[in-house]
């Protein structure tokens, strides 16, 4: 299976400053065929389900905030807030599509400090 | 607009079924393959298994193969899941979410169901 390896377990960003996830796959993820990163992020919040904001390791989900960023290719990727919010405290999740199964990073949980 | 409802928690036995459901508006399950995940207390995200509910196609995990079957009700938009042999690490958060390509399967996932919490105690 795919190892998914995020960096780092937690992260305390101050407001609106810049906070970086970053995302290792054991694997290439980019499909040569048609250029694409097979890596999505998602945002959880407590109570919540996953909330999908990039796929193709960069494509914003419609209604993400541009302050949200998404990078990288092959096996490194990084999702990047680029100036914190108050409503981005959450757990955050890389996803690799491209190989059954399925595989996530362990999360990062992000809090203000 | 709720595209994906989930059935309600469940507290089963060590060795009992579980099934559990998902309602799917008529256009998600005109269009979409849907997947299951489950989600264990601490724990990250597992991907359990989709099926194209156009045609009723399932694929699992080799982990999952022998315990898991994912059916559908075409005349109430519904996909069920079905898992046998409960054990006390089946105790999770269940989540039912619509795969992102449109009458394709590109293996992410843009609508989540509220997610069914399944306890698996004697």
């Amino acid at each position: 299976d795919i190892v998914m390896t995020q960096s780092p377990d937690s992260l305390v960003v101050s407001l609106g400053e810049r906070a970086t996830i970053n995302c290792k796959s054991s694997q290439s993820l980019l499909y040569s065929s048609n250029n694409k990163n097979y890596l999505a992020w998602y945002q959880q919040k407590p109570g919540q389900p996953p909330k999908l904001l990039f796929y193709w390791a960069s494509t914003r989900e419609s209604g993400v905030p541009d302050r949200f960023s998404g990078s990288g290719s092959g096996t490194d990727f990084t999702l990047t807030i680029s100036s914190l919010q108050a409503e981005d405290v959450a757990v955050y999740f890389c996803h690799q599509h491209y190989y059954t199964p399925y595989t996530f990073g362990q999360g990062t949980k992000l809090e203000i400090k | 607009q709720v595209h994906l409802v989930q059935s309600g928690s469940e507290v089963k036995r060590p060795g009992a079924p579980l099934r559990l459901s998902c309602k799917a508006s008529a256009t998600t399950f005109s269009n979409y393959h849907i997947h299951w995940l489950r989600q264990a207390p601490g724990q990250g995200l597992e991907w359990m298994g989709v099926i194209n509910p156009r045609g009723g196609g399932t694929s699992f995990p080799q982990k999952f193969q022998d315990r898991v079957t994912i059916t559908r009700d075409t005349s109430t938009n519904t996909v069920y899941m079905d898992l046998s042999g409960l054990r006390s690490e089946d105790t999770a958060l269940y989540y039912c979410a619509r795969d992102g390509g449109f009458l394709e399967w590109w293996g992410y996932f843009d609508y989540w169901g509220q997610g069914s919490l399944v306890t698996v105690s004697s």
